[in-house]
C-alpha cells in the first residue's frame, strides 16, 4: 500500500519568502507529525495532529511556523519569511493513533534550502 | 521530562562482527521504546519496538534489542554486521499518549 508522501522533495527559496510543504499520510492514520532534521542532527519535533483534537504545537520554533491538517488527512507546514537557519530536511510521519505504542511511518522528507 | 540518549555519535564495526548501538531512556511509567534506521537521502524506517512482554525484541533485517529496566537501556544488536547496515540509527521512547522523544542518532559504519 501507499506510504507517507511529501512534496516537494526539494525546495530552494530566497530568504524572506514563504514556503509550503505538503504531507499525505497513510490512509486511515489519525495521527500526523512534523519533524525537522538539520544536517548531521537528530530529529526535532515540531507539531502533531490527532484526529479532531487541537494540535500539539509545542515544538514550533517561532510564530513564522504554522501547520494545518485539512479533513483529517493532508497536512501543510507553512514557513513565513524564511531564514537561512530554516534550511533543513522536514519529515512528516503518520501513525494509526497518537499513542506512543504505535510506530510512526515516515515520508521521504522535503529538503529546504534557504539562500 | 522524558528523554532518550544515544551516547555514541558513531559506531565502527567490521563486517561479520557483532554490533551494538546503545540507547538509554528516562521515561516515567512503563516505556514504549523504538529503533528506527535512516539510509542516506531516505526517511526513517521502523526496525523494532518494545511495548511489554519479552525483554528481547526481534525486528527487521536480523536486528534485535534488549530492554533492561534496571539499567534503563534498550541497546540495538546484530550478531553479524553487513556493509549494507551502514546507516543512521535512532532510538525513540515514550509512554501512554505522550509524543515520542527521539535520540540524537548514531551513525553506524560497517567496513568490508
Amino acid at each position: 500500500g501507499a506510504g507517507v508522501s511529501q512534496s516537494p522533495s526539494n525546495k530552494v527559496t530566497e530568504k524572506g519568502k514563504d514556503v509550503e510543504l505538503r504531507c499525505d499520510p497513510i490512509s486511515g492514520h489519525t495521527a500526523l507529525y512534523w519533524y525537522r532534521q538539520s544536517l548531521g542532527q537528530g530529529l526535532e519535533f515540531l507539531i502533531y495532529f490527532q484526529g479532531n483534537s487541537a494540535p500539539d504545537k509545542s515544538g514550533l520554533p517561532s510564530d513564522r511556523f504554522s501547520a494545518e491538517r485539512t479533513g483529517g488527512s493532508v497536512s501543510t507546514l507553512t514557513i513565513q519569511r524564511t531564514q537561512q537557519e530554516d534550511s533543513a530536511v522536514y519529515l512528516c510521519a503518520s501513525s494509526l493513533l497518537a499513542s506512543s505504542y504505535n510506530e510512526q511511518f515516515f515520508g521521504p522528507g522535503t529538503r529546504l534550502t534557504v539562500l | 521530562a522524558q528523554s532518550v540518549a544515544q551516547p555514541e555519535d558513531q559506531v565502527n564495526v567490521a563486517e561479520g562482527n557483532p554490533l551494538t548501538v546503545k540507547c538509554t531512556y528516562s521515561v516515567s511509567g512503563n516505556p514504549y521504546l523504538f529503533w528506527y534506521v535512516q539510509y542516506p537521502n531516505r526517511g526513517l524506517q521502523f526496525l523494532l519496538k518494545y511495548i511489554t512482554g519479552d525483554n528481547l525484541v526481534k525486528g527487521s533485517y536480523g536486528f534485535e534489542a534488549e530492554f533492561n529496566k534496571s539499567q534503563t537501556s534498550f541497546h540495538l544488536k546484530k550478531p553479524s554486521a553487513l556493509v549494507s547496515d551502514s546507516a543512521l540509527y535512532f532510538c525513540a521512547g515514550g509512554t501512554g499518549f505522550q509524543k515520542l522523544v527521539f535520540g540524537t542518532g548514531t551513525r553506524l559504519l560497517v567496513s568490508p
